[in-house]
């Protein structure tokens, strides 16, 4: 099955600092990918709808200031938390789905990835 | 043992038993499901999806039920293993699956026990 990578898996910094994390779907092409932010024993909340060469679309109450998302290829997206705070503290999940090779989602499968986990100290 | 649905966060069977797993879902306009299986630090993994036009699909040990009368899904898990111990979410959305922006439901604990 298609593979989506995150990186870093987790990652530990001192609050006020900026943290990027990357979403790459590795075997196939993802015009869209999607951000969750996941807090411990919670379900996914999604965060953002990240568009492949257009801006992102934020869900209602995430700040876009905070949470830079860009999406300058097919297979990345990152998603950069800034000037983070010990509350930003949580699992953040990307997902994709195949576009097939002519660019249009033709599979209809989503992939997600293994997370990446943050601490803010 | 039998879920009643999102106000039972957890489920606990025995090896080899049936597990059922409950989930209510709001918006009458989905009319794309999805169970996935997370295991502990590490991203859902897909493990079933039904159209509104289905009541039933089955897969590999598992079965999902679909009742849009009264907004319910359920994921059968047949001859439950120690493995199956993850917790389980159902997501939704609209669109008839070509719209991926999922709603996650809360999710569901299950512990097998050996």
């Amino acid at each position: 099955g298609a593979v989506v990578s995150q990186h870093p898996s987790w990652v530990i910094c001192k609050s006020g600092t900026s943290v990027k994390i990357e979403c790459r779907s590795l075997d196939f092409q993802a015009t869209t990918m999607f951000w969750y932010r996941q807090f411990p024993k919670q379900s996914l909340m999604l965060m953002a709808t990240s568009n492949e060469g257009s801006k992102a679309t934020y869900e209602q109450g995430v700040e876009k200031d905070k949470f830079l998302i860009n999406h300058a290829s097919l297979t990345l997206s990152t998603l950069t938390v800034t000037s983070a705070h010990p509350e930003d503290s949580s699992f953040y999940i990307c997902s994709a789905n195949d576009a097939g090779t002519s660019g249009r989602a033709t599979t209809g499968e989503l992939f997600f990835g293994e997370g990446s986990r943050l601490t803010v100290l | 043992g039998e879920s009643v649905g999102l106000h039972l966060p957890t489920l606990s069977v025995q090896e080899g038993d049936n597990s059922i797993i409950n989930c209510a879902y709001s918006n009458s306009a989905s009319d794309y499901f999805i169970w996935y299986k997370q295991e502990s630090g590490k991203g859902p993994q897909f493990i079933i999806d039904i159209r509104s036009n289905m009541d039933k699909r089955q897969g590999q040990r598992v079965t999902v039920l679909l009742n849009k009368t009264v907004k319910h899904l359920s994921l059968q898990i047949a001859a439950t293993q120690p493995g199956d111990s993850a917790v389980y979410f159902c997501a939704e959305t609209q669109g008839g699956g070509s719209n991926y922006k999922l709603t996650f439901g809360k999710g569901t604990l299950l512990t097998v026990n050996p």
